[in-house]
């Protein structure tokens, strides 16, 4: 599976838009992104997943780049308990039965 | 969407005895289930796979006789930490899959004195 780079922390005011970035140059044509958030001291969280084209959920976006090589997972209006790390994975879907890499995320900090 | 249950959600035990715990796939059935590991302030580690019916695959650098996996049923795997030591005191996270989704327990935090 392709691995993936996120920053390490990102600030985003209440009710502001939070837009995370994840680059994954050498993602494979069939691979997917996936995203996850922990809240702390919680099991992982499902947000939303794409192969190639944007997607919405009642929780989020995601927009991938024409080339896939990036993509950017978009909280509409932040809230304080959207406070968490959130990780970029990308895999195929088809390869195994839900074994997850997790690299280090990104930890956003919602303010008021 | 599904829920995977984790028990206990924390365990103080003594160094030298051994904790099991379980994770349940409550409203689907999971022939594979995972397990990872988080220390403080790091990301969740894969430690190894659950397959039902057959043994556990494990990552590298996971030992397999400290850690002990079983998974007897489509919605039950176990984790035993045997001999238990304080290195072992971490939050232990299990994951079964539902495709194309994985759903997480909520975790349990062990600590070894």
């Amino acid at each position: 599976d392709a691995k993936t780079t996120q920053p390490p922390s990102m600030d985003c005011a209440e009710g502001r838009a939070a837009n995370l970035p994840c680059n994954h140059s050498t993602i494979s044509g069939n691979e997917y992104v996936y995203w996850y958030r922990q809240i702390h001291s919680q099991g992982p969280q499902y947000i939303i997943h794409g192969l190639k084209n944007n997607e919405t959920n009642e929780m989020a976006s995601l927009i991938i780049t024409e080339d896939r090589k990036s993509s950017t997972l978009i909280l509409p209006h932040a809230t304080l308990r959207d406070t968490a790390v959130y990780y970029c994975i990308v895999r195929v879907d088809s390869s195994n039965t839900g074994k997850l890499i997790f690299g280090q995320g990104t930890t956003l900090q919602v303010k008021p | 969407g599904a829920v995977v249950s984790q028990h206990p959600s924390w365990v103080i035990c003594k160094s030298g005895t051994s904790v099991k715990i379980e994770c349940r796939s409550l409203d689907f059935q999971a022939t594979t289930m995972f397990w990872y590991r988080q220390f403080p302030k790091q990301s969740l580690m894969l430690m190894a796979t659950s397959n039902e019916g057959s043994k556990a695959t494990y990552e590298q650098g996971v030992e397999k006789d400290k850690f002990l996996i079983n998974h007897a049923s489509l919605t039950l795997s176990t984790l035993t930490v045997t001999s238990a030591h304080p290195e072992d005191s971490s939050f232990y996270i299990c994951s079964a899959a539902d495709i194309p989704e994985a759903f997480f327990g909520q975790g349990t935090r062990l600590t070894v004195v």
